[in-house]
């Protein structure tokens, strides 16, 4: 069964501080990992995009990293800001379905205090 | 920022209503999406398009349905809104490459 592990469920951060979230995902064939920001009441926002052959993206101060050997990513902030609160979703893609199939965590909810 | 817009953006209402709920794009994807998804859950698909005329259903049972006569149009209608129909319903289109959908700012629909 294709699924999408995310840790932690949730954090709490200083300002200026920096985090790493988890995704461990079992989606097979594999096409492509995104992370994506959820703010509170908002639709996803993509943050990076990794296909196989890539193990690392930047977007800023958001760093996504990828072994597709393990099925792991990781999605690691730096020097965190109040605007990064929000849940982070990680969406795999499978390569087999014509409709574009997306498996998406329940992401990880980062609050992040002054 | 994605151009893809829905309305109304809160809605509560009661127990047998019909409602529509309206999704929009104006950068002419020919796939579009809705999603429901629950506080601290993952979103799960249950209608998509391929086109005018083609609409599926998603992995999600819903008794929702939905509509694609223009392009940039893809309305999902509740025929008798229930209490368990609560939740934030999102939409989505993709252009070109499949999986770089883009979600609109969603949907919170209360039904009591």
């Amino acid at each position: 069964k294709n699924q999408v592990e995310q840790s932690p469920q949730s954090l709490i951060i200083l300002e200026g501080k920096n985090c790493t979230l988890q995704c461990n995902y079992t989606v097979s064939p594999f096409s492509n990992l995104r992370w994506y920001k959820q703010d509170t009441g908002r639709g996803p926002v993509s943050l990076t995009i990794m296909t196989f052959s890539e193990n690392t993206k930047s977007n800023g101060r958001y760093t996504a990293t990828l072994d597709a050997d393990t099925k792991q990513s990781s999605l690691h902030i730096t020097a965190s800001q109040l605007s990064d609160s929000a849940s982070y979703i990680c969406v795999v893609s499978d390569r087999g379905s014509t409709l574009g199939r997306l498996y998406f965590g329940r992401g990880t909810q980062l609050t992040v205090w002054p | 920022e994605a151009d893809i817009y829905q309305t109304p953006r809160y809605l509560v209402i009661g127990t047998g209503k019909k409602i529509t709920l309206e999704c929009s794009q104006t950068m002419g994807h020919d796939k579009m999406y809705w999603y429901q998804q629950d506080p601290g859950m993952e979103l799960h698909l249950i209608h998509y398009s391929y086109g005018v005329n083609s609409t599926e259903k998603g992995d999600l049972s819903s008794e929702s349905t939905v509509s694609r006569i223009r392009t940039e149009h893809f309305p999902l209608t509740l025929e008798s809104a229930r209490p368990s129909h609560t939740s934030q319903y999102l939409c989505a289109s993709a252009g070109t490459s499949r999986y770089e959908q883009y979600f609109g700012p969603g949907t919170r629909l209360t039904v009591t």
